[in-house]
């Protein structure tokens, strides 16, 4: 079946620093792809769609500049927590849809300290 | 997308069949119903979907009746590792296809314990 590998699958970083986070599709090409964030107990929740060659829409709420999406080609979309704080620590999710379907990454558990 | 109502958690013993009820009053003509699956640490993963009637795989059932307004998941002789959140969502199949995104509600929480 279609394929998401999310890298990394955890990360900690400093404050301050950036993180970036890779969604690849494996075995398919997905022009569009989303990204969720998720904290502890609690659903997922949309933060942006990431286009391929165009810019990303951002959910209400979401700072797109601290939030840095790039889907440079048909198999890869990337996320980046800039100048990342302790509040930004959550499990990050990308997702494509093939097919009549929706597909997930792994997941990111991104922990900054 | 339809607003969905799930219980938020459920328990059961091992080898117990669990049905989760989803209400979802406001399903559009063209909307399916999806259920999928998350182990904490992991993205979500599909179980079963399914637009009338019954629908079974190797995983699940999925019972939805005539009036389309709810539909339960069933899960027959569960185990522990069936210990998961559980999410409904409902939605036109062919807005897979068209860049909508899926939007979860809370879930509902399930414990299989021994």
């Amino acid at each position: 079946g279609a394929v998401v590998s999310q890298h990394p699958s955890w990360v900690i970083c400093k404050s301050g620093t950036s993180v970036k986070i890779e969604c690849r599709s494996l075995d398919f090409q997905a022009t569009t792809m989303f990204w969720y964030r998720q904290f502890p107990k609690q659903s997922l929740m949309l933060m942006a769609t990431s286009n391929e060659g165009s810019k990303a829409t951002y959910e209400q709420g979401v700072e797109k500049d601290k939030f840095l999406i790039n889907h440079a080609s048909l198999t890869l979309s990337t996320l980046t927590v800039t100048s990342a704080h302790p509040e930004d620590s959550s499990f990050y999710i990308c997702s494509a849809n093939i097919n009549y379907g929706y597909t997930f990454g792994s997941g990111t558990r991104l922990t900054v300290v | 997308l339809a607003k969905t109502t799930q219980p938020i958690s459920m328990d059961s013993y091992e080898g117990q069949e669990v049905n989760i009820t989803c209400s979802h009053n406001n399903i559009a003509t063209n909307d399916y119903i999806t259920w999928y699956q998350q182990f904490p640490s992991q993205g979500p993963r599909f179980i079963i979907q399914g637009y009338k009637t019954k629908v079974t795989n190797e995983v699940a059932s999925l019972f939805i009746p005539a009036d389309r307004k709810s539909s339960t998941l069933s899960l027959p002789r569960v185990s522990l590792s069936d210990t998961a959140v559980y999410y409904c969502l409902v939605g036109a199949a062919d807005e897979s296809n068209s860049g909508y995104a899926l939007n979860f509600g809370k879930g509902t929480s399930l414990l299989v314990t021994p």
